[in-house]
């Protein structure tokens, strides 16, 4: 059973567009919800992440906001660039222990 | 200050062989967690090691197992390598309900 359902699969985004991507969850006890850029041939790294105390967290251009109610949380990339070009995974934690990652989406941004 | 290490970075195996990738966390962390990724998929968690013991442990079957040093310092172990064993498997380290830093991963060829 997959915990983390994320979405979409791949998108296609312009160069100074908005890139969003999407993530569900069904255990309310994660209480740590990060999101990771993975390069091909590299391991994920960090971007951003959240607790669900907040609604919104930004960091430069990256932006995620957070629906507890919902049990959904979001990637906003602003004024993507072709070097976002990669693939996002969230993630969701009790703890900062194991992490329940999505399955990715693989964003091309076209110059 | 060096991140996460994994080493090696690249190994080819037989069918039915064993296999020892190991990691070195990112300096200060005592938490070690390994991941598998297949091809196209989201991390998979293994299993965790904090002072030297395993403390949580993903749905991967007993034929992985793994070790933690005195120096934070881990090793995963693969015995009787099948073809579906074939991945990338990621080192993440952490320190007590911190982020998880994700070293570069080891691409496992299983022939």
């Amino acid at each position: 059973q997959q915990q983390v359902k994320q979405s979409p699969q791949s998108l296609i985004v312009q160069k100074g567009g908005i890139s969003i991507i999407n993530c569900a969850y069904e255990n309310t006890a994660f209480d740590y919800f990060p999101w990771y850029q993975q390069f091909p041939g590299k391991g994920p790294a960090l971007l951003i992440a959240i607790r669900p105390d907040v609604s919104e967290k930004k960091e430069g251009r990256f932006t995620i906001s957070f629906n507890k109610s919902a049990k959904q949380f979001s990637l906003h990339i602003m004024d993507s660039q072709p070097g976002d070009s990669a693939t996002y995974f969230c993630a969701a934690s009790i703890s900062g222990n194991q992490f329940y990652f999505g399955t990715g989406t693989s964003l091309t941004v076209i110059p | 200050d060096a991140g996460v290490t994994q080493s090696p970075t690249h190994l080819i195996k037989t069918r039915g062989q064993q296999v020892t990738l190991r990691c070195s966390p990112k300096s200060g962390h005592d938490t070690v967690s390994w991941y598998q990724q297949a091809l196209g998929q989201g991390p998979q968690f293994i299993f965790q090691y904090y002072e030297e013991e395993e403390r949580q442990r993903g749905n991967f079957p007993d034929r992985f197992s793994g070790h933690q040093f005195p120096n934070y310092s881990s090793e995963l172990n693969v015995n009787a390598l099948l073809l579906g064993d074939s991945a990338l498997y990621l080192c993440a380290s952490s320190l007590w309900e911190t982020v998880a830093f994700f070293g570069q991963g080891t691409r496992l060829t299983v022939v």
